[in-house]
């Protein structure tokens, strides 16, 4: 079967680094996905990685090691507004997303 | 309007009606979907059109139906609604075909209650 882990919630305090990590087993990989979505809202995109390595964008990046099956999200200098909830995708052979529960970022003062 | 949009913002239904969620694009994108999201599970696809004319079904089909006449709107029906179908849909669309690294786009969510 097709599966997606990630940790149900993680705490983190303003101004400090948080890693968000990602496994996942699927049949085929078209790339790997990483969406933020805040309470009540929709999820909005964040990152794409489909070659192995670190992607930056500002104060977020994204890792991939297609290897071992595993990403992280890394979120740096941390805002209280970065508090919500990070949802890891990966693309399977039929370009369909399979998504992770999310993983809820609490950010403490 | 820029983006997607959906109606209705939220609706309680009483089971055995009939529900039609809709959703409209206005970015000329080709590939629509819809997901259903439930706690403590990650969103799971119902529905999905690579492009206008064309649908398939996607992990939880059942109990849903969807059209897509044109490009910018893809409805999805609850022929029969029943408690089970209780969560909040997204629509999303993609400006691809839905191939490799096609990013979606979401809409803002409608949130089903069926008593």
């Amino acid at each position: 079967g097709q599966n997606i882990d990630q940790p149900t919630e993680m705490t983190a305090t303003e101004g400090a680094i948080v890693q968000i990590n990602c496994t996942y087993q699927t049949s085929g990989f078209n790339g790997l996905f990483w969406y933020q979505q805040h309470a009540g809202e929709a999820p909005t995109f964040l990152s794409y990685n489909v070659l192995d390595g670190l992607e930056e964008k500002g104060r977020f990046s994204s890792f991939l090691s297609r290897s071992k099956g595993y990403s992280y999200l890394l979120l740096k200098e941390l805002q209280m507004k970065d508090s919500a909830s990070y949802l890891c995708a990966v693309m399977d052979s039929n370009y369909q997303l399979i998504w992770g529960a999310g993983t809820k970022l609490i950010i403490k003062p | 309007i820029a983006g997607i949009t959906q109606a209705p913002t939220s609706q309680i239904l009483a089971a055995g009606r009939r529900m039609t969620l809709r959703c409209t694009q206005d970015m000329r994108h080709n590939a629509m979907y819809w997901y259903r999201q439930d706690l403590g599970l990650g969103l799971r696809l119902i529905h999905y059109s690579n492009t206008a004319g064309t649908t398939g079904k996607g992990e939880v089909p059942d109990g849903y139906s969807v059209s897509r006449a044109n490009t910018d709107d893809f409805p999805l029906t609850l022929a029969s609604a029943v408690p089970s179908q209780t969560s909040v849909y997204f629509c999303a669309s993609s400006d691809g075909a839905g191939g490799p690294g096609d990013t979606q786009y979401f809409g803002p969510g409608t949130r089903l209650t069926v008593l």
